[in-house]
């Protein structure tokens, strides 16, 4: 199997603009999570989907949105950019209701 | 709430062993996980263990926990060059379908 896809893996925006990163799961796999990493911060959970409902949300402001697609491929959207969003998003899949969260490549945000 | 924590560095020759540190503060954890991270890549999940376990064997690689203690190690025997990187302990079930990583430890393998 393909393991867990994500694009674009690397991105520069500037402040103030908004941004859409794509994760695309393991086959088979409903789930999808989203964390940051910073050098600041660590690893934080952003949010998780499952079948197109997001079932859990981490400490992020309003800027930062997801989704997913009936073929559980999903996406984050970061509105208005600032400079502390610059990161390594990651994007994980696990299957129905199972624990073990598979990573993709990352993409890495630089914010200008 | 739930914390993770590692130590930050380890530096180990070539041959020996490793072993890698984590303490959790959620008892109601369901699993433990070590994901490993080279640098400018994604995390690879290692190895995991479910919390009614003591001991999981894979490989080269030993993971050991106490329950009693909130603590969880990983070893590797026969460390390899190729084993440096920063390797993260993660617990998952405390707050919902999430994982919450520790800090990571940088393991450095001199030749």
């Amino acid at each position: 199997k393909a393991g867990v896809t994500q694009t674009p893996r690397y991105l520069i925006k500037t402040r103030g603009q908004q941004v859409t990163l794509s994760c695309s799961p393991i086959s088979g796999h409903r789930s999808v999570s989203w964390y940051q990493q910073t050098p600041g911060q660590g690893l934080q959970f952003l949010f998780e989907y499952f079948s197109e409902t997001q079932r859990n949300k981490g400490n992020f402001p309003g800027r930062f949105s997801g989704r997913q697609f009936s073929n559980s491929r999903s996406e984050m959207n970061v509105s208005t950019l600032e400079l502390g969003d610059s990161a390594l998003y990651h994007c994980a899949s696990s299957q129905d209701n199972q624990e073990t969260q598979y990573f993709g490549p990352g993409t890495r945000l630089l914010v200008l | 709430g739930e914390d993770v924590e590692q130590s930050l560095f380890l530096s180990v020759r070539e041959g020996d062993s490793s072993v890698i540190n984590c303490t959790y503060t959620d008892s109601s954890s369901t699993y433990l996980y070590w994901y490993k991270q080279e640098p400018g890549a994604g995390l690879q999940l290692l190895t995991y263990i479910f919390s009614n376990m003591d001991m999981k064997q894979d490989q080269r690689l030993t993971v050991l926990l106490n329950k009693k203690d909130k603590h969880l190690s990983l070893r590797i025997a026969d460390t390899q060059t190729g084993d440096s990187a920063i390797y993260f302990c993660a617990e998952f079930g405390a707050a919902g379908n999430k994982l919450t990583f520790g800090g990571g430890t940088r393991v450095l393998v001199k030749p």
